[in-house]
C-alpha cells in the first residue's frame, strides 16, 4: 500500500530563516509533486519531481528527489510572511493500479 | 487560460438530502479528478476519469456516491443521501493525459464547501 509521510505537520518559522519540509513515501513511484495551499483556497502546483536526483527551484524554494531513499525535500531558504500555507508533496504511481496520494501536509507559518 | 471552475462553491444541506456538484476542467485536459478533502487532510482521490471513462473509482463509495462525465468534459458528483460524514470540500483537477515523461500536472478547481446539517 502506498504512504505518504511529511514531518513536521506544523512549522513556525522567523523570517529570514531556512528550513526544510520532508516527504517519505512507502513504494516506488513513477514521480513526486508538491503543492501549496492557502487557507480557504485551492493547491497550486508548485514542483514536478521526475526522476533521481531532480532539483527544481522557484524563488525560495527548492524540490529535491532521491527515489533510492523515497524521500523528497522541499527547502525554504530566508522565508518570508508570503510563504505562509500549507504544503502537500503527492506522489504518482501508475504501474498496475493507478495511485494519486496525497502526504499529510505541512502547516507553516511565518513570523514577521 | 480559465481554470478549473466549479459550482456551487458552498452548499449546506440537511442529512438525508441529496447533493449534486458540477466541474468543468481546463479545455484539452482528458483526464478529470474527483477528490474529497478533510479539514486538515490532504485530498483524498474519489475517482479518474479518462475522457468519459471512469478508470479508477475504486475509492468511490458507490452506495451513495455517484459521478458522470458526458461527451468527456464536464463532470458531475452526486451524494444521495448525504450524511454528516460527508461534510468536506470537494475538489475538481484535471489534467493532460499522461505520455512518458511529460509531467501530468493537475490543476485544482476552487472547490465546493460541503456542510452536512
Amino acid at each position: 500500500e502506498l504512504k505518504v509521510e511529511q514531518n513536521p505537520l506544523f512549522l513556525s518559522m522567523q523570517e529570514g530563516k531556512n528550513y526544510t519540509i520532508y516527504c517519505n513515501y512507502s513504494t516506488t513511484s513513477d514521480r513526486l509533486y508538491w503543492y501549496r495551499q492557502d487557507p480557504g483556497k485551492s493547491l497550486e502546483s508548485l514542483f514536478v519531481l521526475l526522476s533521481n536526483g531532480a532539483v527544481k527551484q522557484e524563488g525560495r524554494l527548492m524540490a529535491s528527489l532521491d527515489t533510492k531513499a523515497r524521500l523528497s525535500t522541499l527547502h525554504i531558504t530566508a522565508a518570508v510572511h508570503d510563504l505562509s500555507a500549507t504544503y502537500f508533496c503527492a506522489v504518482a504511481h501508475t504501474s498496475g493500479t493507478y495511485k494519486y496520494i496525497f502526504g499529510t501536509g505541512t502547516r507553516l507559518k511565518v513570523l514577521a | 487560460e480559465a481554470g478549473v471552475v466549479q459550482s456551487p462553491r458552498y452548499k449546506i444541506i440537511e442529512k438525508k438530502q441529496p447533493v449534486a456538484f458540477w466541474c468543468n476542467p481546463i479545455s484539452g485536459h482528458n483526464t478529470l479528478y474527483w477528490y474529497l478533502q478533510n479539514l486538515g487532510q490532504g485530498p483524498e482521490l474519489l475517482i479518474r476519469y479518462e475522457n468519459e471513462e471512469a478508470v479508477d473509482d475504486s475509492q468511490l463509495p458507490k452506495d451513495r456516491f455517484s459521478a458522470e462525465r458526458l461527451k468527456g468534459v464536464d463532470s458531475t458528483l452526486k451524494i444521495q443521501p448525504a450524511e454528516l460524514g460527508d461534510s468536506a470540500v470537494y475538489l475538481c483537477a484535471s489534467s493532460q493525459r499522461w505520455q512518458g515523461n511529460s509531467a501530468d500536472t493537475q490543476y485544482f478547481g476552487p472547490g465546493t464547501r460541503l456542510t452536512v446539517l
